[in-house]
């Protein structure tokens, strides 16, 4: 049982370039989230997912966007990067949030625009 | 959306004292409060959760304390040790999950 996987755990991007970070999920959770945390500042959620085919915007969804085709995959995509999108990338999910279970976070992905 | 106030944003204390963390929120709708303990370089794991149907919730020296009223809950950590240290995140919520910005507690030794 892998939990929560995201790849890839360090990148380098430069300005203009694209990306897709990856999160992956084998509890069968519907509900999926994307936070973002700058250094030595708290989790921004960017996009979540209360299950597959629906997704809906966070706190600071500008510049990302979200696929939910399946229960276990909800890709981040970062078009156009910008220096001001350097963080830690923190892929979670939660079987549901209204029945207050614990939200699993993955390992993280360093992302760093250069 | 939701908005998650954290208080105090730093906090320092000799071991064996008691911490207290607090936490208010805007979206009456909100029912479930839990918090999170990051160590640096880690990721959050859950250390304690409340639903908003419970006041109190208490796991050997952490307790959470919930008053919807007010809107406000509080992260409580008796004879605080060493390994305590760590950054701590409460957050509230129904749909999506929102944080507060975060107490950075340090325990002296």
């Amino acid at each position: 049982n892998a939990g929560v996987t995201q790849t890839p755990k360090f990148r380098i991007l430069k300005i203009g370039q694209s990306m897709t970070l990856q999160c992956t999920q084998d509890m069968n959770h519907n509900y999926m989230y994307w936070y973002r945390q700058d250094p030595g500042m708290g989790l921004k959620l960017i996009y979540y997912s209360v299950g597959a085919g629906i997704t809906d915007k966070g706190e600071v969804p500008n510049g990302y966007n979200v696929s939910r085709s399946t229960t276990e995959d909800f890709p981040l995509r970062l078009e156009l990067a910008a220096p001001s999108q350097t963080s830690v990338y923190f892929c979670a999910s939660s079987y549901s949030t209204g029945r207050g279970t614990e939200a699993f976070f993955g390992q993280g992905t360093r992302l760093t625009v250069v | 959306g939701e908005n998650v106030e954290q208080h105090p944003s730093t906090l320092s204390v000799q071991e064996g004292d008691s911490a207290v963390i607090k936490c208010t929120y805007s979206d009456s709708a909100s029912n479930y409060f839990p918090w999170y303990k990051q160590e640096l370089g880690k990721r959050p794991q859950l250390i304690i959760d409340i639903r908003s149907n419970v006041g109190e919730k208490k796991d050997q020296r952490i307790a959470v304390t919930l008053n919807k009223t007010a809107k406000h809950f509080s992260l409580h950590i008796t004879e605080t040790q060493p390994e305590d240290s760590a950054v701590y995140f409460c957050a509230a919520s129904f749909n999506d999950m929102r944080f507060g910005a975060g107490t950075r507690l340090t325990v002296k030794p």
